[in-house]
């Protein structure tokens, strides 16, 4: 069975820059979560999306947006790219909106210079 | 505003038991769970014990869970070289649709 995929693996940005991350969960998992993940620190919670709802956001400012789509995958969009952004960026997915099992993606690794 | 705390780093001979320790602030978390991150890799769920629960054991993985003190931890026993990581303690919120991450510890084991 295929787990969580994120595309693409690696991204080079300059600042100023918009950004889309995507991710697929689990065949069957109704939700997605987004972090952050800055080098050195444990992930940061972005935002939730359950059947293509937004369920929960982090503190993060309005260029953090995203979307959940009719097959449950989901995008994330950053604009206005800081160098701050700079981080890896995880998708998790559960089953339904509880956290009870979050299964996580490889992330997709955002450079911004 | 929640927060979990680990510390940095923790140093074991292989064979011997590796014991990681996490403290919380949010006593409505329902889940507590541990994931391990190898380089350049996402998170690997390990385990997860609920809040009303002070123990789980699963093969050479024991989570301890004091909620007096708020205080996590994982045992690990028979720690082999594979078990070298970085390990992060979560706690889910109330509504259970947000995970705060520790800072995580990073487990080495010299053969």
């Amino acid at each position: 069975d295929a787990g969580v995929t994120q595309s693409p693996t690696h991204l080079i940005k300059t600042r100023g820059q918009q950004v889309t991350l995507r991710c697929s969960p689990i065949s069957g998992h109704k939700s997605v979560s987004w972090y952050q993940q800055v080098l050195g620190q444990g992930p940061q919670f972005i935002f939730q999306y359950y059947e293509k709802e937004e369920r929960g956001r982090g503190n993060f400012p309005d260029r953090f947006s995203a979307r959940q789509f009719p097959n449950y995958s989901s995008e994330l969009n950053v604009n206005a790219l800081l160098l701050g952004d700079s981080a890896l960026y995880l998708c998790a997915s559960s089953l339904e909106r509880g956290t009870d099992e979050q299964f996580f993606g490889p992330g997709t690794r955002l450079t911004v210079l | 505003g929640e927060d979990v705390e680990q510390s940095l780093f923790l140093s074991v001979r292989e064979g011997d038991s590796s014991v990681i320790n996490c403290t919380y602030t949010d006593s409505s978390s329902t889940y507590l769970y541990w994931y391990k991150q190898e380089p350049g890799a996402g998170l690997q769920l390990l385990t997860y014990i609920f809040s009303n629960m002070d123990m789980k054991q699963d093969q050479r993985l024991t989570v301890l869970l004091n909620k007096k003190d708020k205080h996590l931890s994982l045992r690990i026993a028979d720690t082999q070289t594979g078990d070298s990581a970085i390990y992060f303690c979560a706690e889910s919120n109330n509504a259970g649709n947000m995970l705060t991450f520790g800072g995580g510890t990073r487990l080495m084991v010299k053969p």
